[in-house]
Formats: structure tokens, C-alpha cells, sequence
């Protein structure tokens, strides 16, 4: 069925190291795989997107990686800060179909300093 | 310039009760997105509304319905409350084939 999951529920990363959140998703009619950040009492915040022509991108201190084959995504954030600190999400969507964005269950980034 | 707003921002409700939760997107957006989203857990898609008209449904049970109104807010309505449905309920609202924008969400605690 459709999923998208996580392999890891909690990260401890030193401040100022970088950061790498791994991402597994089910559906290989998957076409806009998305980051979303979660600080405690708001709503998901969008970092980066990716669509599925590409293998790579890049944006402000973060990069999403995309691996058709195995079906993995991957959020590297450089030089981590404490305002990093956050649940990050990755999300799948078919973009022909709809705008329903299949999230996975997420993962802790907690900051060491 | 404003961001997606919900309102109220807490509600506390018992059993069998019903409610009614409110989302004004961006302005400029015309399609509406609701998410539940329990403890600990990603949101999960409840509607999607474009144009007022109903473009998806996820797996939820008739007792969750939803409107969109002419100037693009939307209503999500959900009956016969449970003790399951207590969670952040998440308004997402997007420009075609653009990045869905989410608001703070209204946290439904059912008693």
C-alpha cells in the first residue's frame, strides 16, 4: 500500500555538524517527494522539494537526495543550529492525481551543544 | 501578507459531539487541504477542496465532511465525535501544482 516511512525516529547531531535524515517510500508512482519541518505547536513548515526527474537538490544549508532505484530520500542539513531542532517529515504526492501528500511518521533532529 | 489561519486554536469537546473547524488560505490560493494529525504521528489527508469542489478524499469515515466557500475558506466538520478523532487538525492551502503552505492547526482534544 501507500507509505512513506522513516528509518530512524530520533537524531542527536553535535551543533554545527551536518545532518542526515533518511526517508523510504513505497509508492513508485510517486513523482514530488517533499521535507517538511515541525517545531512543537505549529504546522508543517516547507523546506525543500524534489521532483522525480531529478536526483538532486539544492537549496539554503540543505540538500534532498533522491534515489529511484531503492526508493530513498535523504535531507542533509549543513552546520546544524539549535533552530534546527525540529520533527522533519518527508512527504510523497502523485502530481497528476491530486494534492494528497502521504507523509511519513517522522523524525526527531534533537541538537547537542 | 497573512499565512493560512485556523481558527479556533484549541477546542475541547465530549463524546458524540460535534465540530466545526475553520481555515482562510492564502490569499490568492484557491485549493484547501485537511490533515489530521494525532500524537506522534505525520499529518494525515483527510480533503482536498479546489474550487469548491471536492478533489480527494482520504480514508476517513462519513462522519468527517467538509466545504469550501466562495472566497476560498473552508469548513471541516466532524460528527459523532470519538475519543480517537482528539488531534491537530492541519489546514494546507496551495496554488496549483504548487507547494501546499499549512497553518498552525486547531488541537481537538475529545473528552
Amino acid at each position: 500500500g501507500e507509505s512513506v516511512g522513516l528509518h530512524l525516529p530520533t537524531l542527536s547531531v553535535q551543533e554545527g555538524d551536518n545532518s542526515i535524515i533518511n526517508c523510504a517510500y513505497s509508492n513508485s508512482a510517486s513523482d514530488y517527494f517533499i521535507w517538511y519541518k515541525q517545531e512543537s505547536g505549529k504546522g508543517p513548515q516547507f523546506i525543500i522539494d524534489i521532483r522525480s526527474n531529478m536526483d538532486k537538490r539544492q537549496g539554503q544549508r540543505v540538500t534532498v537526495l533522491l534515489n529511484k532505484t531503492v526508493k530513498h530520500l535523504s535531507l542533509q542539513i549543513a552546520a546544524t543550529q539549535p533552530g534546527d531542532s525540529a520533527v522533519y517529515f518527508c512527504a510523497e504526492n502523485e502530481v497528476n492525481r491530486d494534492d494528497k501528500i502521504i507523509f511519513g511518521k517522522g523524525t526527531r533532529l534533537h541538537i547537542l551543544p | 501578507d497573512a499565512g493560512v489561519t485556523q481558527s479556533p486554536t484549541h477546542l475541547i469537546k465530549t463524546r458524540g459531539q460535534h465540530v466545526t473547524l475553520r481555515c482562510s488560505p492564502i490569499s490568492g490560493h484557491k485549493s484547501v487541504s485537511w490533515y489530521q494529525q494525532v500524537l506522534g504521528q505525520g499529518p494525515q489527508f483527510i480533503f482536498q477542496y479546489y474550487e469548491k469542489e471536492e478533489r480527494g478524499r482520504g480514508n476517513f469515515p462519513d462522519r468527517f465532511s467538509a466545504r469550501q466557500f466562495p472566497n476560498y475558506s473552508s469548513e471541516l466538520n466532524v460528527n459523532a465525535l470519538l475519543l480517537g478523532d482528539s488531534a491537530l487538525y492541519l489546514c494546507a492551502s496551495s496554488s496549483p501544482e504548487a507547494e501546499q503552505f499549512f497553518g498552525p492547526g486547531t488541537r481537538l482534544t475529545v473528552l
